[in-house]
């Protein structure tokens, strides 16, 4: 159980293009989702939190109009990556917090990643 | 001060051998102590969920939290090739809807 898939596993665009980045958990409901950037031999970074049917809050520094993202159902998050430009090629990875009503756990369960590298 | 402290490593070790990571932090708030395995290019896999001081086993893997000196450990024995990852700890809290403070890892290689 707790499996959450990332679609594409990578993809390379040109500079100027958007890209979208589907994460979807397989056999549980996420109310909340969240979207990290990992850089070469660098721990996750949380760019966005995302939770079903409201907008999503970002980190500091990062740039809500470049990074769209779209919670729209129970067990779908989108990033869209808009006007890609070289400087954000990264891993990017999102995870899942299991709810189960009052049990809510703390713990998130990772997607595989999408590697993103913009020409 | 980082939060959280990790060695990255690279730590290498023959198979077979016991493995100790550690990692320690300083915000006495934080209430879960998680750790996570991530290959190569792959998402991280939640290993270990423990939320009290003492020690957790599940297989091959024991963590082992002392919150009185905000120290946690993750012990693997009998270290098979396959166990070479990035181990990171991650701990979370106050809250279960709190946001998770990642260690930066440490690099793992167990030889033949």
């Amino acid at each position: 159980g707790a499996v959450v898939s990332q679609h594409p596993s990578w993809v390379i665009c040109k500079s100027g293009t958007s890209v979208k980045i589907e994460c979807r958990s397989l056999d549980f409901q996420a109310t909340t989702m969240f979207w990290y950037r990992q850089f070469p031999k660098q721990s996750l970074m949380l760019m966005a939190t995302s939770n079903e049917g409201s907008k999503a809050t970002y980190e500091q520094g990062v740039e809500k109009d470049k990074f769209l993202i779209n919670h729209a159902s129970l067990t779908l998050s989108t990033l869209t990556v808009t006007s890609a430009h070289p400087e954000d090629s990264s891993f990017y990875i999102c995870s899942a917090r299991v709810s189960r009503g009052a049990n809510l756990r703390n713990e998130q369960f990772f997607g595989p990643g999408t590697r993103l590298t913009v020409l | 001060q980082k939060e959280v402290e990790q060695d990255p490593g690279p730590l290498s070790v023959p198979e077979g051998a016991i493995v100790s990571l550690n990692c320690t932090y300083s915000n006495s708030a934080f209430q879960y102590f998680m750790w996570y395995r991530q290959y190569s290019r792959k998402g991280p896999e939640l290993l270990m969920y423990t939320y009290s001081s003492g020690n957790k086993e599940d297989g091959r893997f024991t963590a082992q939290v002392d919150k009185s000196s905000k120290y946690i450990s993750l012990f693997i024995r009998d270290s098979q090739p396959s166990d070479s990852a990035t181990y990171l700890c991650v701990l979370g809290g106050p809250g279960t809807a709190s946001k998770l403070t990642f260690g930066t890892g440490t690099r793992l290689q167990v030889t033949l």
